[in-house]
């Protein structure tokens, strides 16, 4: 079945630094990925929509400056925190979707921590 | 804007008691999918739910897809401790790049 790998599971990182975080589709060419953000006990929030070779989408009120996302191949996607705050401490998970394929792969999450 | 409203968003039960998990929209879907997440760790798909008043069943999971394709029920039977964790009802946005959107999640807390 279909495969997604996110890395780094677990990031520690200090305040004002950036974190990347990417996301890789194993064994599928990933035309659409989707990042989420969680928060503890809660549900999963979509952040942005990205599709190969185009800019992200970004739902209302996530900041783009500062969540970056890059989908440069049909297997890549990153994001990166930019500036990252201890606010932004949070479970960040991506999801990939192959093209003429509507079904949803989530990678395994990575927890950031901002000290 | 198409929401899904989850219900309850807390559950703690006695092993062995049955259970009920509502997902419900204003909003026609042309699929609703749950999902599992243990801690920790991405959501696991359980099932994809495509034609209304389908019922498709998982061991002692039944999902339940409303005649309208608007709302979706989870009825797990004899619930055992295993079954803690936090359960997702989700559907996708074709006019929005088929982005998947969450409901607020289940809390399902099974006691021995």
């Amino acid at each position: 079945g279909a495969v997604v790998s996110q890395h780094p599971s677990r990031v520690i990182c200090k305040s004002g630094t950036s974190v990347k975080i990417e996301c890789r589709s194993l064994d599928f060419q990933a035309t659409t990925m989707f990042w989420y953000r969680q928060f503890p006990k809660k549900s999963l929030m979509l952040m942005a929509t990205s599709n190969e070779g185009s800019k992200a989408t970004y739902e209302q009120g996530v900041e783009k400056d500062k969540f970056l996302i890059n989908h440069a191949s049909l297997t890549l996607s990153t994001l990166t925190v930019t500036s990252a705050h201890p606010e932004d401490s949070s479970f960040y998970i991506c999801s990939a979707r192959g093209l003429g394929n509507y079904g949803y792969t989530f990678g395994s999450g990575t927890r950031l921590t901002v000290v | 804007t198409q929401l899904l409203e989850q219900s309850p968003q807390f559950l703690s039960i006695q092993e062995g008691e049955n259970l009920t998990v509502y997902c419900n929209s204003s909003s026609v879907f042309s699929s609703l999918q749950w999902y599992r997440q243990e801690p920790g760790e991405g959501p696991v798909l359980l099932v994809t739910v495509v034609t209304g008043g389908e019922v498709k069943k998982l061991k002692r999971l039944t999902f339940q897809f409303g005649d309208a394709r608007k709302d979706s029920s989870l009825h797990i039977t004899a619930a055992q401790t295993g079954d803690t964790g936090l359960y997702l009802c989700a559907g996708p946005i074709y006019n929005q790049g088929g982005k998947l959107i969450f409901g607020q999640g289940t809390e399902l807390s099974v006691k021995p």
